[in-house]
C-alpha cells in the first residue's frame, strides 16, 4: 500500500537555484495538499489542489508553484531557493474536505538552502 | 496570540503512565478537532478525531474537548514507548485546507 509518495527525502539547494519536490497519490484522493513544518511552528499549508486542473493558494505560498494535471500527481516547484525555505514538507491528501476526512500524509521531504 | 496554543514539551514519562497532552484555541468557530501522532523522521499519522464538544475513546486513547473553555486533549492509558512521538493538535472550522495544527509536544515513554 503506498499512499502518499514524496521525492526526493533529502535535498540540498544553494541559493538561488530551483527544483520539483513530487508527490504522487494512488488513493484516487480529490484533495491534495503540500505542507511545510518548521520547528517550533506547526504544520503551514503552502497550497492545495481539490482536483485535477484547480490549485489554491494555502497560508505561506510565496516562493513556490503548483500544477494539478492529473488526478495523482501534485508537484511542489521552488523557484530561486533562499534560505528562509529551508524545512520539511509534507505532501498529503484527502478523499474530500472537511473534519470527517481523513489526511494522509507523505514521508516528508527534508530540504536545505544553503 | 497564536490561534492554537501547545505545550512543546518535552514530555517524559514512565512506562504505563497516564498521559495528558493539551491544546488551548482562541477561534470559537472550530468545531473540527484532530490529534496526529508524528513518529520522528516520519509524517503525521490521525490518531483522534472529534466534532464538537464531547469525549471520544478508542482503546487506550481518549480525546475531550470543551468549546466553552476552548481547551482539548488527548489521554493516553497505559502508556508504551511505541507511544513515544510527536502529538500534534489540529482544528477547523471548515474544511482541512482550514485546518490549523499546533506546535506539536514531543512525548517520550521510559521502559
Amino acid at each position: 500500500n503506498a499512499g502518499v509518495t514524496q521525492t526526493p527525502k533529502f535535498r540540498i539547494l544553494k541559493i538561488g537555484q530551483s527544483m520539483t519536490l513530487q508527490c504522487t497519490q494512488d488513493m484516487n484522493h480529490n484533495y491534495m495538499y503540500w505542507y511545510r513544518q518548521d520547528p517550533g511552528m506547526g504544520l503551514k499549508l503552502i497550497y492545495y489542489s481539490v482536483g485535477a486542473g484547480i490549485t489554491d493558494k494555502g497560508e505561506v505560498p510565496n516562493g513556490y508553484n503548483v500544477s494539478r494535471s492529473t488526478t495523482e500527481d501534485f508537484p511542489l516547484r521552488l523557484e530561486l531557493a533562499a534560505p528562509s525555505q529551508t524545512s520539511v514538507y509534507f505532501c498529503a491528501s484527502s478523499y474530500g474536505t472537511g473534519g470527517r476526512n481523513t489526511i494522509y500524509f507523505g514521508e516528508g521531504s527534508w530540504l536545505t538552502v544553503v | 496570540q497564536k490561534e492554537v496554543e501547545q505545550d512543546p514539551g518535552p514530555l517524559s514519562v514512565p512506562e504505563g503512565a497516564i498521559v495528558s497532552l493539551n491544546c488551548t484555541y482562541s477561534n470559537s468557530a472550530f468545531q473540527y478537532f484532530m490529534w496526529y501522532r508524528q513518529y520522528s523522521r516520519k509524517g503525521p499519522e490521525l490518531l483522534m478525531y472529534t466534532y464538537s464538544s464531547g469525549n471520544k475513546e478508542d482503546g487506550r486513547f481518549t480525546a475531550q474537548v470543551d468549546k466553552s473553555s476552548k481547551y482539548i486533549s488527548l489521554f493516553i492509558r497505559d502508556s508504551q514507548p511505541s507511544d513515544s512521538a510527536t502529538y500534534l493538535c489540529a482544528m477547523s472550522d471548515g474544511g482541512n485546507e482550514k485546518l490549523t495544527f499546533g506546535t506539536g509536544t514531543r512525548l517520550t515513554i521510559i521502559p
